[in-house]
């Protein structure tokens, strides 16, 4: 079973569209993020909830906007979308916000994002 | 503010010999936690050690362990009997225990597995 999945794989659109991404993880975990990596392999986080609730919302474009329907999902909608959104973005998921001797992110396969 | 350096962006090892990964980061905490993981062309991250800072013992798995210096705020990775599937990009991860115990990556290193 897929412990965090992410959909599309793939993302193929035009400047100035809206897209969503979504994520669900079946680990029973309390925090999920959302990361974004660049052309340079650099992983930068962009959100993270716990248990519904917005945590981490680092300086990232406010046409970035997480939703988190239930502790499983964490779903990233972007509006407007620009050149330099194009990357790959992770979804990962942790036990709990706050550290545990189990504590591991367990991160999602990835969406290739491509603005045209 | 936590910073984590990996200063080889490339290393290179040939199949069933050792290579060590470089990771430095710079901190004020005390207590925190440190990671490695792995990302090969499929681009799925998957963790390959932990390390708590409390315990002076370095973690190992199976094939890799750690070097980790407190003092020296130094944590690198060993691949011993290194397989061609440890080609990919390896990351080292910092994480707060305080705070908004974000995840604080480096910049990865790649590495290359030759037979």
């Amino acid at each position: 079973d897929t412990a965090v999945s992410q959909t599309p794989k793939y993302l193929v659109t035009q400047m100035g569209n809206d897209k969503s991404i979504k994520c669900e993880q079946n680990l029973g975990h309390d925090t999920m993020y959302w990361y974004k990596q660049d052309s340079k392999k650099f992983l930068k986080i962009m959100f993270s909830y716990n248990n519904k609730e917005l945590i981490i919302n680092e300086t990232v474009p406010n046409r970035f906007s997480p939703k988190s329907p239930d502790k499983a999902h964490l779903n990233l909608h972007i509006n407007s979308l620009e050149l330099g959104d194009s990357a790959v973005y992770f979804c990962a998921s942790s036990q709990d916000l706050v550290v545990m001797s189990t504590d591991t992110q367990y991160f999602g396969p990835g969406t290739r994002l491509t603005v045209l | 503010a936590q910073t984590v350096t990996q200063s080889q962006p490339e290393m290179s090892v040939q199949e069933a010999e050792t290579v060590t990964l470089s990771c430095t980061y710079d901190t004020s905490e005390s207590d925190y936690y440190l990671f490695w993981y792995k990302q090969p062309p499929s681009r799925q991250m998957i963790l390959v050690i932990r390390q708590e800072a409390y315990k002076q013992q370095n973690a190992t798995e199976n094939r890799f362990s750690v070097n980790f210096q407190k003092a020296a705020k130094s944590f690198s990775l060993k691949i011993s009997d290194s397989q061609l599937g440890d080609a990919a990009m390896y990351f080292c991860a910092y994480r707060s225990t305080s705070g908004t115990y974000k995840y604080i990556f480096g910049t990865g290193t790649r590495l290359k597995v030759l037979a």
